[in-house]
């Protein structure tokens, strides 16, 4: 059965970059059948996309986070990473990564979620 | 990409329906038959419950059923129970691979 893990930092200060790695185990990374994504969800709020990304490396982002976000795959390690840059308190977040489905374009399996919460 | 548009609270009595509407645009919910629905209890992550407007995952109970009319995807849960209680999201496809989240919804079984 497919799992996901994310990884990383749970404090991180205003203005430098927040890191996240999701490794992926019981399934291949690499099926065309899928896109892998990440997901954001501010203490006691809703759900907001922010990026999707192919085994092959094609990504696609959330317009408004755009700017700041670089998602990354490495296959070999079964593992996709985000990075948000210039973080500020609004960044405050639980951070999910799952499966997109093709063409469904559905998310499943979720990752149980990390809580990075910028301060200084 | 604006926020889909969902109530932000209903509730009903066990063994009653309810309904959920989620409404977007002309570029997105009305665009694409590519909407779904995910459950999510306090402190969990989200579990997919409805998928392509009103297909069902494997294991997903037949009282949840989706339907779709214009710019507006609705979730429908039938017999209320009170394991239904947590929030709902839709999420819309957008076009070019991105995806748009309803501002979610809190379901009360009273």
């Amino acid at each position: 059965q497919l799992q996901l893990q994310e990884s990383g930092p749970g404090l991180v200060k205003p203005s430098e970059t927040l890191s996240l790695t999701c490794t992926v185990s019981g399934g291949s990374i690499s099926s065309s059948n899928y896109y892998w994504g990440w997901i954001r969800q501010p203490p006691g709020k809703g759900l907001e996309w922010i990026g999707s990304i192919y085994y092959s490396g094609s990504t696609y982002y959330n317009s408004s986070l755009k700017s700041r976000v670089t998602i990354s795959v490495d296959t070999s390690k079964k593992q996709f990473s985000l990075k948000l840059s210039s973080v500020t308190a609004a960044d405050t977040a639980v951070y999910y990564c799952a499966r997109l489905l093709l063409p469904e374009e559905s998310f499943d399996p979720w990752g149980q979620g990390t809580l990075v919460t910028v301060s200084s | 990409q604006s926020a889909l548009t969902q109530p932000a609270s209903v509730s009903g009595s066990p063994g009653q329906s309810i309904t959920i509407s989620c409404t977007g645009t002309s570029s997105d919910v009305g665009s694409y038959n590519l909407v779904s629905w995910y459950q999510q209890h306090p402190g969990k992550a989200p579990k997919l419950m409805i998928y392509e407007v009103s297909k069902r995952p494997s294991g997903v109970s037949n009282r949840f059923s989706g339907s779709k009319s214009g710019n507006t995807a609705s979730l429908t849960i039938s017999g209320l129970q009170a394991e239904d209680e947590a929030d709902y999201y839709c999420c819309s496809y957008a076009g070019i691979s991105t995806l748009v989240f309803g501002g979610g919804t809190k379901l009360t079984v009273l």
